[in-house]
């Protein structure tokens, strides 16, 4: 099956440094990739939809010059907290979508982010 | 607007059978999924409805009906390892997924 792997698993920093979280298609190539985050106890929020070799697309109240995503191949997407404050901490999911297939998104792990 | 319900949480007994709802108001519909999450984990896929009926995949069954913007999960024989929240989310008329806020499904021995 198709596989996603993220990177790193969990970080900490510093409050105003930025973080960077890579998002690897494993068997597949994908030609979109989502980013999410998810806040203890709450469900999935969109953030943006990454296509390869385009900019991304971010949902209404993200800032895109905050969370800076790079989809630079068809393998690998990358999102950076810029600036981070405490209240990015979050957990933040990628998933990918099998190009042809419109229907399902395969998750990555996650990626815990706890900004001190 | 688009919206998914489901409930909060839900506690059943260890080998009991749990039915969790979801009702939906979506801009056009592709499908709905499930997914089950544990706590600090992705989501993992479980079912995935696009016609009008039931779906069974071992312990799972999974239920839509689409004139009623309705679904529901089935889960039978429970083990102590289905504590999870269960995800529903609807592929809306641009494939882009709609979540639910997910239900916290508790199992007592």
């Amino acid at each position: 099956g198709a596989v996603v792997s993220q990177h790193p698993s969990w970080v900490i920093c510093k409050s105003g440094t930025s973080v960077k979280i890579e998002c690897r298609s494993l068997d597949f190539q994908a030609t979109t990739m989502f980013w999410y985050r998810q806040f203890p106890k709450q469900s999935l929020m969109l953030m943006a939809t990454s296509n390869e070799g385009s900019k991304a697309t971010y949902e209404q109240g993200v800032e895109k010059d905050k969370f800076l995503i790079n989809h630079a191949s068809l393998t690998l997407s990358t999102l950076t907290v810029t600036s981070a404050h405490p209240e990015d901490s979050s957990f933040y999911i990628c998933s990918a979508r099998v190009p042809g297939e419109f229907y399902e998104q395969y998750f990555g792990p996650g990626t815990r982010l706890t900004v001190t | 607007g688009q919206n998914i319900d489901q409930p909060t949480e839900m506690t059943a007994t260890e080998g009991a059978i749990v039915q969790i709802n979801c009702t939906y108001q979506t801009s056009g519909f592709n499908g709905l999924f499930w997914y089950q999450q544990h706590a600090g984990e992705a989501p993992t896929f479980l079912s995935y409805n696009v016609l009008d009926g039931l779906e069974e995949k071992g312990r799972f069954s999974s239920f839509l009906s689409r004139s009623k913007g309705y679904s529901y999960l089935l889960l039978k024989e429970l083990q102590m390892k289905d504590s999870a929240s269960y995800l529903c989310a609807v592929l809306d008329s641009n494939y882009q997924l709609i979540w639910g806020a997910g239900t916290k499904l508790i199992i007592k021995p």
